[in-house]
């Protein structure tokens, strides 16, 4: 057990929805990272954010959103969904804001399937 | 742009065979380089990493050489379990990046 935390695990929805994935961190970081896991695209970064404030994107669709809140978790809001966009997504955490010199605790995903 | 390439698998072995996973990279900088794990149904952990060429990460009996004039980090195990069964992903970051870059993902069976 990593310690990082998502909600929910599984989420099947339609396209031209909107759903919101969240994360708690590990106690003590700061840093919330996001990441899409799917068979053709690999594993993409999209987003962190570090102690309330974005600090990097990565593949971002301008159709997703992240915000990490005071008491840091993190929550990723994927609008007019389409079918591509069924993956697995992946949160992680670190304690401070370096992606390469910290190392990042993945949670156990969730995976979403858009019909 | 920073890039992995890593061996394609699946990759499948008998107990107490030996692994080689290739992992090659291309940056504009003086990146870290890293060996991820994930187990079936899980998120993925870290399971190496170097940070500077000729250094050696290693873990569980896994090893991988930062190897700057090849730019490779490839993954060896002399005596792999079944319980090793796994996806393997080979990633970098650069210096001043906070941004990690992942291969595609190898994935290894190991049989009894």
């Amino acid at each position: 057990d990593s310690g990082v935390t998502q909600t929910p695990k599984h989420l099947i929805t339609a396209t031209g929805q909107r759903v919101t994935l969240r994360c708690s961190p590990r106690s003590g970081d700061l840093s919330v990272y996001w990441y899409q896991q799917s068979l053709d695209q690999g594993l993409q970064f999209l987003i962190q954010y570090y102690n309330g404030e974005e600090r990097a994107k990565g593949n971002i669709l301008e159709r997703f959103s992240a915000q990490q809140f005071p008491d840091l978790h993190s929550e990723l809001n994927l609008s007019s969904l389409e079918l591509g966009d069924s993956a697995l997504y992946f949160c992680a955490s670190s304690v401070g804001a370096g992606a390469g010199r910290e190392t990042q605790y993945f949670g156990p995903g969730t995976r979403l399937l858009v019909l | 742009g920073n890039s992995v390439t890593q061996m394609e698998g699946p990759v499948t072995l008998s107990e107490e065979a030996f692994l080689t996973i290739n992992c090659t990279y291309t940056a504009t900088g003086y990146p870290s380089l890293f060996w991820y794990v994930q187990y079936p149904g899980e998120g993925l952990q870290l399971l190496l990493k170097a940070t500077k060429a000729d250094d050696k990460g290693s873990n569980k009996g896994f090893e991988a050489t930062y190897r700057k004039e090849t730019t490779s980090f490839h993954l060896e195990k002399g005596s792999v379990q079944v319980s090793d069964s796994a996806v393997y992903f080979c990633a970098l970051s650069d210096r001043g990046d906070d941004k990690i870059i992942f291969g595609k993902g190898t994935r290894l069976h190991i049989l009894p």
